[in-house]
């Protein structure tokens, strides 16, 4: 049973330009949810996807965008790329139902330089 | 306020000690609780979801208060494997039925020999 599966798993970047990094939620899910984590800090939500619709966003900035497709997997979309947006980009997935347990993928470490 | 408090320690122990970390939480809405692991840059993994009657698994305990909103976590006999980051998760109902993690900012414990 594959679980979280994030890719790339690293990524160069220059400022101004506009990445996509990619999700497959574990399977039987079918909500996945976007982390930012900076190093030092706990993960900030950015936002959560459940029947391809954007159903909860956190304070990020329109810059960020996603999408989900019908086999629940998931996209992440930064444009315009600062370089405070340097972090690991974590990808979650859960099932719908409030309470669920969720679980990461590895993990997508962007440097934007 | 933050959603979740957690004292972000550090904790610097010798193997064989038995550690706890707590965590409050201001939701009193919220559903479920976890404990997640997380190592140096890597993804959260999920350590044990936490229940009203308290649960253990192995050296692990975890107990979670409703009514003061306090959750916590007990390592006994800790391994040097143990040194990681322990972050406290709730899954909480917001502008959706869907829930959403919320985390507290990690406690570092580091195991010494």
């Amino acid at each position: 049973d594959a679980g979280v599966t994030q890719s790339p798993t690293h990524l160069i970047k220059t400022r101004g330009q506009q990445v996509t990094l990619r999700c497959s939620p574990k399977s039987g899910h079918d909500t996945v949810s976007w982390y930012q984590q900076a190093l030092g800090q706990e993960p900030q939500f950015i936002f959560q996807y459940y029947e391809e619709e954007e159903r909860q966003r956190g304070n990020f900035p329109d810059r960020f965008s996603g999408h989900q497709f019908p086999n629940y997997s998931s996209e992440l979309n930064v444009n315009a790329l600062l370089l405070g947006d340097s972090a690991l980009y974590l990808c979650a997935s859960s099932l719908a139902g409030g309470g669920a347990e969720a679980f990461f993928g590895q993990g997508t470490r962007l440097t934007v330089v | 306020r933050k959603e979740v408090e957690q004292d972000p320690g550090p904790f610097n122990v010798p193997e064989g000690a038995t550690v706890a970390f707590n965590c409050t939480y201001s939701n009193s809405a919220s559903q479920s609780f976890f404990w997640y692991r997380q190592d140096c840059r890597k993804e959260p993994k999920l350590l044990m979801s936490v229940y009203s009657s308290g649960n253990e698994d192995g050296r692990f305990t975890a107990q979670l208060n409703r009514a003061s909103q306090y959750i916590s976590l007990l390592i006994r006999d800790s391994k040097l494997s143990d040194s990681a980051t322990y972050l406290c998760v709730v899954n909480a109902p917001r502008s959706s039925t869907l829930g959403r993690l919320y985390f507290g900012r990690g406690t570092q414990l580091t195991v010494w020999p």
